[in-house]
């Protein structure tokens, strides 16, 4: 069966830093992948998503994802975080013969100013 | 920008007893979703619905579980007989076929609070 791992549970950075959230999937067919945010408070907000192309996407809000195949992985990345991306941040996955969303358990980021 | 709306935001129930909750998908969409969430779990696949019939399910999408499209706007999701387990945040979602297909848009959520 597919699954999706985010390894880190739980992030605390200092606004400025950079930002790297490691997502893999086990599935080795083609998948589609996103990146989807949730602010406190708030409902799940896609961040970015890859079909086929250019394995570097961009997001809204500074945000970047790069697919490599060979490593089954779509980390997301933000050279300078602020404050306001403070959220909960969950990768998932589709696959050609279902629609279903697959999703990793979330990581939780903290940037305090 | 048009979104998914759900509600209400906050369905307190005794066990046992049956609770609707409701989503008003994006109108031009013909995909729709539920999934939930249980405190301090993934985000999990419940079913899917397109052309008025369930196209998927999940094996905890069980006999207690329903879901309609009972007036072309709104999608329900019913559970007939709640138990302690069931409560969890409740997100419904919806997708538009055609143009950017594989985009699923989620509404804030239902949470249930089964007692």
């Amino acid at each position: 069966a597919q699954s999706v791992s985010q390894h880190n549970h739980h992030v605390i950075l200092s606004e400025a830093a950079s930002l790297e959230l490691g997502c893999n999937y086990s599935y080795g067919g083609t998948v589609n992948l996103f990146w989807y945010v949730q602010y406190p408070g708030q409902h799940l907000q896609l961040l970015l998503k890859y079909f086929s192309g250019d394995p570097l996407v961009k997001g809204i809000k500074g945000f970047e994802a790069e697919f490599i195949k060979s490593k089954f992985s779509f980390n997301l990345r933000k050279p300078s975080v602020q404050w306001s991306d403070t959220a909960e941040y969950f990768c998932a996955v589709t696959s050609y013969n279902t629609d279903k969303l697959i999703f990793g358990t979330g990581t939780r980021l903290q940037v305090f100013p | 920008e048009p979104e998914v709306t759900q509600t209400p935001s906050h369905q307190v129930t005794q066990m046992g007893q049956e609770v609707i909750l409701r989503c008003v998908p994006i109108s031009n969409h013909l995909y729709f979703y539920w999934y939930r969430q249980i405190l301090g779990q993934k985000v999990e696949f419940l079913v899917s619905f397109y052309n008025n019939e369930i196209s998927e399910k999940s094996e905890i999408f069980d006999d207690q579980f329903s879901v309609e499209r009972p007036d072309g706007s709104n999608f329900t999701l019913k559970i007939r007989s709640t138990k302690l387990e069931d409560s969890a945040m409740y997100f419904c979602a919806s997708r538009q076929r055609g143009g950017d297909t594989d985009t699923q848009y989620f509404g804030p959520g239902t949470r249930l609070t089964v007692l």
